[in-house]
């Protein structure tokens, strides 16, 4: 089983779409959880941070379920510049900081 | 500030030469990082550091060589290329580890012959 696993898509959704993305992580011990951005050849860049309680950054929250051991990322009213890889990641400790695969997400007009 | 800058952005190779890879930042970051993308896979550590003078080698090491003489710089070296080491290479740095965000440079794309 794979440490950070996400549904690598692709979503294919309509301008104004909302979406939602999940990933699992299987070390219970992770400390700290983001989402990163990136666009087709090109780096990853970070979209937020994942915290205890939720946080949202206009369009975009993110969740984080300790229980269940998953966080998830809601896009609200997608956008064409929305359609990226999102990177699940996950900070288990030290150095460990594990990049999941990416889902993929098209948003189309 | 520049940020995160790699050279080359792109390089073939043969099977069995060898190549360094030029990693720069201009944040005063103790922390940087090399890591490999392949198709369907995450990021996957090579190695890391986290000062200068210091490498550590991370999830995927053989067949790589680091150093870090000057705070700013990480060299990844590739002593004797091979076909599966075709792949995007990226570095990254960041202030704190783990808890903090880590930048990344554009990549370099390696293809191995």
């Amino acid at each position: 089983r794979k440490e950070v696993e996400q549904d690598p898509g692709p979503f294919n959704v309509p301008e104004g779409a909302t979406v939602a993305f999940n990933c699992t992580y299987s070390n219970s011990a992770s400390q700290s959880f983001f989402w990163y951005r990136q666009d087709c050849r090109k780096e990853p860049k970070l979209l937020m941070s994942v915290y205890s309680s939720g946080n949202e950054d206009g369009r975009f929250t993110a969740q984080l379920n300790r229980a269940s051991q998953y966080i998830s990322l809601l896009i609200r009213d997608s956008k064409l510049s929305d359609s990226a890889t999102y990177l699940c990641v996950v900070h288990t400790g030290g150095f460990k900081t594990i990049f999941g695969a990416g889902t993929r997400l098209f948003v189309k007009a | 500030n520049a940020g995160v800058t790699q050279t080359p952005k792109f390089r073939v190779l043969k099977t069995g030469q060898s190549m360094t890879l030029l990693c720069a930042q201009d944040m005063n970051h103790e922390y940087m990082y090399w890591y490999r993308q392949d198709p369907g896979m995450g990021l996957r550590l090579i190695h890391y550091s986290v000062g200068e003078g210091t490498t550590a080698k991370g999830e995927v090491p053989d067949g790589y060589n680091v150093s870090r003489l000057k705070k700013q710089n990480f060299l990844l070296g590739l002593e004797s290329a091979a076909p599966s080491q075709t792949s995007v290479y990226f570095c990254a740095s960041s202030s704190l580890s783990g808890v903090s965000e880590q930048f990344f440079g554009p990549g370099t794309r390696l293809t191995v012959l």
